[in-house]
């Protein structure tokens, strides 16, 4: 079962930055927040991971909280092509299976 | 970062035939890879762990004799979807984790199987 618990769909204008959260209240200790998302017909794609600290690379920020149950992941200007399933991830560091989640629909609005 | 590709992207096959579907890591070896479903509108399904030189790990539910898995090299793994029905039609995913690092997973564009 996925260990976390995302809003189905959201929107977020073009330009605009998009804040799509996640809860992983159970989150244990040696535990890592990944972000995949999957473009329509499409294999998915990582974006960022963190363990406690912010994370920042060229595609999305992840902030997360200080008692790690939950995160934020930020798209600083979507973009339509942004447009996508976004999947929040708790992920031991010994773990080798991705178990994915409903994920978020982000619908990015010209 | 690192490419896996598979073949075909898509597939059109009879039903009670049997469809084979490659996954590659192009530029890295993967001692381990995953196999997913996907049905419209839902999210990916974890079938199988297909580990290079040994059995597969399949998930709760999921027929081993139905779904053969192959991985014969550090490149390379296979998924035979044997005597195929219209109710086995789904996108396929494969992923692959680089020998070593299992923080990085890299996962395929995915096959679109067809059973008519």
């Amino acid at each position: 079962d996925a260990k976390t618990t995302q809003p189905p769909s959201m929107d977020c204008a073009e330009g605009r930055a998009a804040n799509l959260p996640c809860n992983h209240s159970t989150i244990s200790g040696n535990e890592y927040v990944y972000w995949y998302r999957q473009i329509h017909s499409q294999g998915p794609q990582y974006i960022i991971h963190g363990l406690k600290n912010n994370e920042t690379n060229e595609m999305a920020s992840l902030i997360i909280t200080e008692d790690r149950k939950s995160s934020t992941l930020i798209l600083p200007h979507a973009t339509l092509r942004d447009t996508a399933v976004y999947y929040c991830i708790v992920r031991g560091n010994r773990d080798d299976k991705i178990i994915f989640g409903k994920g978020t629909r982000l619908h990015i609005l010209p | 970062g690192a490419v896996v590709s598979q073949h075909p992207s898509r597939v059109i096959c009879k039903s009670g035939t049997s469809v084979k579907i490659e996954c590659r890591s192009l530029d890295f070896q993967a001692t381990t890879m995953f196999w997913y479903r996907q049905f419209p509108k839902k999210s990916l399904m974890l079938m199988a762990t297909s580990n290079e030189g040994s059995k597969a790990t399949y998930e709760q539910g999921v027929e081993k004799d139905k779904f053969l898995i192959n991985h014969a090299s550090l490149t390379l793994s296979t998924l035979t979807v044997t005597s195929a029905h219209p109710e086995d039609s789904s996108f396929y995913i494969c992923s692959a984790t680089p020998s070593g690092n299992v923080y990085e997973q890299y996962f395929g564009p995915g096959t679109r199987l067809t059973v008519t």
